[in-house]
């Protein structure tokens, strides 16, 4: 059974730093491109940012690019998200979620996602 | 590719049907998955390649389409289905794009 277990979310000002983590098991991780996704308060869901299996390949929303970092430990099969210069439309739940593999070939259809970890950005 | 979904709210009673819409800014061929969120949890995989469920979906959820046009249909509502439903293309990317959801709520 694959299981994603964000951690890592809370209350920070806005300019402020903060590290997610997405603790993953059932899966061979290092096999798997991984996303972030994120959901405002009473929104809809937003793509944040993608790696590939080995980590040499990172994507981002404009939204967030140069202010977030995606990257993994596949021996630890941990996934993270640093984000600095956080800003209040910043706030939401931030789900971490696999990718396929189709025919051994990485696609962003999101299989499985963790439940969430909530990020409050507020003064 | 922007991702359109309509209606934004479905009210629909227990043992009818509900048909969802989603349209791609531009053709997405057959790389659109469905996902059914319910209040307090995360977004679950429903549908892939447009048509596919996914693993211990019920059949009484079907997807069609491809292209620019898809739709979601779920077949005699149970009460566990009233939740919001997002279309996702995965065809262009980055970035990936949800559609806004539609909330399919009791009548």
């Amino acid at each position: 059974e694959v299981q994603l277990l964000e951690s890592g979310g809370g209350l920070v000002q806005p300019g402020g730093s903060l590290r997610l983590s997405c603790a993953a098991s059932g899966i061979t991780f290092s096999n798997y491109a991984m996303s972030w996704v994120r959901q405002a308060p009473g929104k809809g869901l937003e793509w944040v940012s993608a790696i590939s299996g080995s980590g040499g390949s990172t994507y981002y929303a404009d939204s967030v690019k140069g202010r977030f970092t995606v990257s993994r430990d596949n021996p630890k099969n941990t996934l993270y998200l640093q984000m600095n210069s956080l800003r209040a439309d910043d706030t939401a739940v931030y789900y971490c979620a696999n990718w396929a593999l189709l025919r051994g070939v990485p696609t962003p259809r999101l299989d499985f996602w963790g439940q969430g970890t909530l990020v409050t950005v507020s003064s | 590719i922007v991702m359109t979904q309509s209606p934004a709210t479905l009210s629909v009673s227990p043992g009818e049907r509900a048909t969802l819409s989603c349209r791609a800014g531009q053709s997405v061929g057959s790389n659109l998955a469905w996902y059914q969120q319910k209040p307090g949890q995360a977004p679950r995989l429903l549908i892939s390649g447009a048509s596919t469920r996914a693993t211990g979906i019920p059949v009484r959820f079907s997807g069609s389409g491809s292209g620019t046009e898809f739709t979601l249909t779920i077949s005699g509502l149970q009460s566990e289905d009233f939740a919001v439903y997002y279309c996702q293309q995965y065809d262009n990317w980055p970035p990936l794009t949800f559609g806004g959801g539609t909330k399919v709520e009791i009548k």
